[in-house]
């Protein structure tokens, strides 16, 4: 049982807009930064956003987070083919003794 | 460009302890974090814990405090994760990952290629 709460699957045609939701509480997404993983089948995760809407270099801007209260939300516009993989979302969790950085289970993006 | 550079697959007993090493290289830094992620066959992203070197201490998740131990080397740049008293639930990928010139642990934006570690008799 993951800490954070995202859909397992969702689904989209290419070019369509698609999001991805994260659900937490105050504690943790109420009072933290969001960021967010890519990842493909056998692979790293990579780093999508951090602090909520900040992306990396080299991340494309059809990648975009915000986040309202204590969930979150990843949105993937102009949808291709290589978008397919796994979503993850985290942030820090300062519940507990020792606080943890705490992820959500993931979602699979299908490209249909 | 810094990469992170892992060493290799282990296959563990039950009961026994397993060390898992993680390099940074390339770039300049003089400052980094270090985080331990695994993830189960078919499951997702847990932490495990992470360190900043610049202030000499790890952080664990409460989960693995007991049994995870997070050490680093300034000098070579590398990073170490020990695990004792290994279970066949501890079988997973274990990816190093974490921030260059910040002391940011709650993000991750280098990551490992991952070491297989499988627990079984």
């Amino acid at each position: 049982q993951s800490v954070l709460t995202q859909p397992p699957s969702v689904s989209a045609a290419p070019g369509q807009t698609v999001t991805i939701s994260c659900s937490g509480v105050t504690s943790n997404i109420g009072n933290n930064y969001v960021s967010w993983y890519q990842q493909f089948p056998g692979t790293a995760p990579k780093l999508l956003i951090y602090d909520n809407d900040q992306r990396p270099s080299g991340i494309p801007d059809r990648f975009s987070g915000s986040k309202s209260g204590s969930s979150a939300t990843l949105a993937i516009s102009g949808l291709q083919l290589g978008d397919e993989a796994a979503y993850y979302c985290g942030t820090w969790d300062p519940t507990l003794t020792t606080g943890r950085v705490v992820f959500g289970g993931g979602t699979k993006l299908t490209v249909l | 460009q810094v990469q992170l550079v892992q060493s290799g697959a282990e296959v563990k007993k039950p009961g026994s302890s397993v060390k898992v090493s993680c390099k940074a290289s390339g770039g300049t830094f003089s400052k980094y974090t270090i985080s331990w992620v695994r993830q189960a066959p078919g499951q997702g992203l847990e932490w495990m814990g992470g360190v900043i070197p610049l202030f000499g201490t790890a952080h664990y998740a409460q989960n693995f405090q007991d049994r995870v131990t997070i050490t680093t080397d300034k000098s070579t740049r590398t990073t170490y994760m020990e695990m004792s008293g290994l279970r066949s639930e501890d079988t997973a990928v274990y990816y190093c990952a974490g921030n260059v010139n910040t002391t940011i642990l709650y993000y991750m934006a280098v990551w490992g290629r991952g070491t297989t570690v499988t627990v079984s008799s």
